[in-house]
């Protein structure tokens, strides 16, 4: 089955500076790559996808890259505040699957 | 803009104990998901249901889970005799197709005692 390796775990950034997820996947047949942010005790909320007929797309601060090849993708926020502050999750879907496969999650904290 | 609903926002059940977990997916959605997060770990995919049936399961989805969609609007979890290794927190999900973005619900906290 599909396997999702998220790095880093945490991340500490301060307020202003670009925060950066990195995820992997392993089955070449994923072709749909959500983000989610989860704050605390909160729901998992969709920040932004990515299909793999893409290579990068941009939402306002949140951009998301994806290397096909490499099976990675990535998740960029820029100008960092501090309602950034979450758990951000990675995950892949495989075509023909109707599961998400998630990665580990990332912790991020800005600093005022 | 719809959500996902779930209920209870936590419940507390002796081990072996029956337990029921209740779900409004989004209301035009037609797949609809269960996933558990263990404390401190990944988000993990039970089972997903579709046109009334069972879609897809992992290997965690075992003979004590069931799912139904009992009328309309609901989607219910259940675990029929529940054990200590079942204390997680479950999410229920919905989407309008199996390619499109799943929508989750603010979870319940399942804790065996």
């Amino acid at each position: 089955g599909e396997n999702v390796e998220q790095h880093p775990s945490t991340l500490s950034v301060q307020e202003g500076d670009s925060a950066v997820i990195k995820c992997t996947y392993s089955d070449s047949a994923s072709n749909y790559f959500p983000w989610y942010k989860q704050e605390l005790g909160k729901r998992p909320q969709l920040i932004i996808d990515i299909r793999s007929n893409v290579g990068e797309k941009k939402d306002q601060r949140i951009a998301v890259t994806l290397n096909k090849t490499a099976k990675h993708f990535s998740l960029h926020i820029t100008e960092t505040q501090p309602e950034d502050s979450a758990v951000y999750f990675c995950a892949a879907h495989r075509s023909n699957d109707y599961k998400l496969s998630f990665g580990a999650g990332t912790t991020v904290t800005v600093r005022a | 803009e719809p959500e996902v609903t779930q209920t209870p926002s936590h419940q507390v059940t002796q081990m072996g104990q029956e337990v029921i977990l209740r779900c409004v997916p989004i209301s035009n959605h037609l797949y609809f998901y269960w996933y558990r997060q263990i404390l401190g770990q990944k988000v993990e995919f039970l089972v997903s249901f579709y046109n009334n049936e069972i879609s897809e399961k992992s290997e965690i989805f075992d003979d004590q889970f069931s799912v139904e969609r009992p009328d309309g609007s609901n989607f219910t979890l259940k675990i029929r005799s529940t054990k200590l290794e079942d204390s997680a927190m479950y999410f229920c999900a919905s989407s309008g197709n199996s390619n499109q973005p799943q929508h989750f619900g603010d979870g319940t906290r399942l804790s065996i005692l």
